[in-house]
């Protein structure tokens, strides 16, 4: 069965400090992974998706960035973290390939960062 | 541009009631799925249902129930004979007929408490 793990499960960064969080997906090829953020409040927003490994789109402009080093790995980073960047940070897979897209998406447990 | 709206930020019912969550989304496309999540306290998101925008017929999974309406964009959710287990956040979302990828737009998310 597929399983997909992230962590950390809760991290408290200073501001101007770096970030790494890391997802990783299990039991299954070529997914389609997605960084989504949940601000306090607000609905979750998708920050960016991949379709293969070293592919990386970005649905919005901001401090952060995505690699996929490898196929069933994602990783979220930043340079110098800003107290905005404060959330709850979600991981998502879907399957991969042309029909696939639009079944569910499964997430991991998420990664609540704070930063101060 | 697409949009959801859950309208309730948060609902209290006592077990046993009925309550129903409301999702009311936009989008120009004549292709869309919607999708109901439920986050529990610990954070990861589970999927609910699907509902692709061809299919209009309501569905009953046990005590939830789905009314999907397009003439109004609305996508209910009814919890029957509630339960303290049902506590969460519940998402509505809406992900357009791309290829190659899923992009869900969440709803803001309606916080049920239930109470013994």
């Amino acid at each position: 069965s597929q399983t997909i793990h992230q962590w950390p499960a809760t991290l408290v960064q200073p501001v101007g400090s770096p970030l790494s969080l890391e997802c990783t997906v299990e039991g299954t090829s070529n997914p389609n992974l997605y960084w989504y953020r949940q601000a306090a409040g607000r609905g979750l927003q998708l920050l960016f998706y991949s379709v293969g490994i070293g592919q990386i789109s970005s649905e919005v402009p901001q401090n952060l960035s995505a690699s996929r080093p490898q196929d069933r790995q994602f990783i979220l980073s930043s340079k110098k973290l800003l107290l905005s960047d404060s959330g709850f940070y979600l991981c998502a897979w879907t399957p991969g390939g042309a029909g696939k897209m639009n079944t569910e998406a499964f997430f991991g447990q998420g990664t609540r960062l704070t930063v101060v | 541009a697409q949009k959801v709206t859950q309208a309730q930020t948060e609902i209290s019912v006592v077990e046993k009631e009925d309550v129903t969550l409301d999702c009311v989304y936009e989008t120009r496309d004549t292709t869309y799925y919607l999708f109901w999540y439920k986050q529990p306290p610990s954070g990861e998101l589970v999927f609910l249902i699907r509902r692709n925008s061809f299919d209009e017929q309501n569905e009953i999974s046990g005590r939830y129930s789905w009314n999907f309406q397009k003439s109004t964009s609305s996508f209910n959710f009814t919890i029957t004979a509630s339960q303290v287990v049902d506590s969460a956040v519940y998402f509505c979302a809406l992900s357009e007929d791309f290829t190659g990828f899923q992009k869900l737009v969440f709803g803001t998310g309606t916080r049920l408490l239930v109470s013994p």
